[in-house]
């Protein structure tokens, strides 16, 4: 199985900051790297597909990067709506599998 | 717009078998282009994908969870299950089907609601 690995597990930021969450893969999975946002209550919701790809109707303050093992999650501006969970899953190969997910708090 | 919706027991007893559906509406579920997946997450933990079908039958199992694991599509009703065996209090968890798109995106884009499964005597 695919180890994915988040950074950190958890982060306490401020309205307007600029948060980067990072993800490692054990091996290379190309850019086969989704993002998800879970609040407490909700569903997942699907963030950014492909490395770096936004999911339609996403805020373009989100953005992604990266290939091969290592990733990251960017929020340009903090916004008090996005004070969640992060997950990031590999869709390389099966099983799939997800980072243990960042929480992020208000500072 | 598809939409997925869970149903089945909230309880299911120790060593029992736990039987959940995923009703597929707004798109059929023959179009393919899409696995159809099942998904929990234990109580204050993050995500386990369980496996998926392919609408012709075709499965993909966590190697984890196989040997209990049965997942089956009822392209006439539009569904999809899932039954796990011998479940004991580990298996106690949400649950949730997610489509997850072929080709470049794979990714889970569309999410049930989930359901709460207990497993409790």
């Amino acid at each position: 199985d695919i180890q994915m690995t988040q950074s950190p597990s958890s982060l306490s930021a401020s309205v307007g900051d600029r948060v980067t969450i990072t993800c490692r893969a054990s091996q290379s999975i190309s850019n086969y790297l989704n993002w998800y946002q879970e609040k407490p209550g909700t569903v997942p919701k699907l963030l950014l597909f492909a490395a770096s790809s936004l999911q339609s109707g996403v805020p373009s303050r989100f953005s992604g990067s990266g290939s091969g093992t290592d990733f990251t999650l960017t929020i340009s501006s903090l916004q008090p709506e996005d004070f969640a969970t992060y997950y990031c899953q590999q869709s390389y190969s099966t099983p799939r599998t997800f980072g243990q997910g960042t929480k992020l708090e208000i500072k | 717009q598809v939409q997925l919706q869970e149903s089945g027991p909230g309880l299911v007893k120790p060593s029992q078998t736990l039987s959940l559906t995923c009703t597929v509406s707004g798109g059929s579920i023959s179009n393919g282009g899409y696995y159809w997946s099942w998904i929990r997450q234990h109580p204050g933990k993050g995500l386990e994908w369980i496996g998926y079908i392919y609408y012709s039958g075709t499965t993909y199992y966590n190697p984890s969870l196989k040997s209990r694991l049965t997942i089956s599509v009822d392209t006439s009703k539009n569904q999809f299950s899932l039954r796990l065996s011998s479940v004991t209090a580990a298996d106690t968890a949400m649950y949730y089907c997610a489509k997850e798109t072929t080709g470049n995106k794979r990714a889970f884009d569309i999410w049930g609601q989930g359901t709460m499964v207990t497993v409790s005597s």
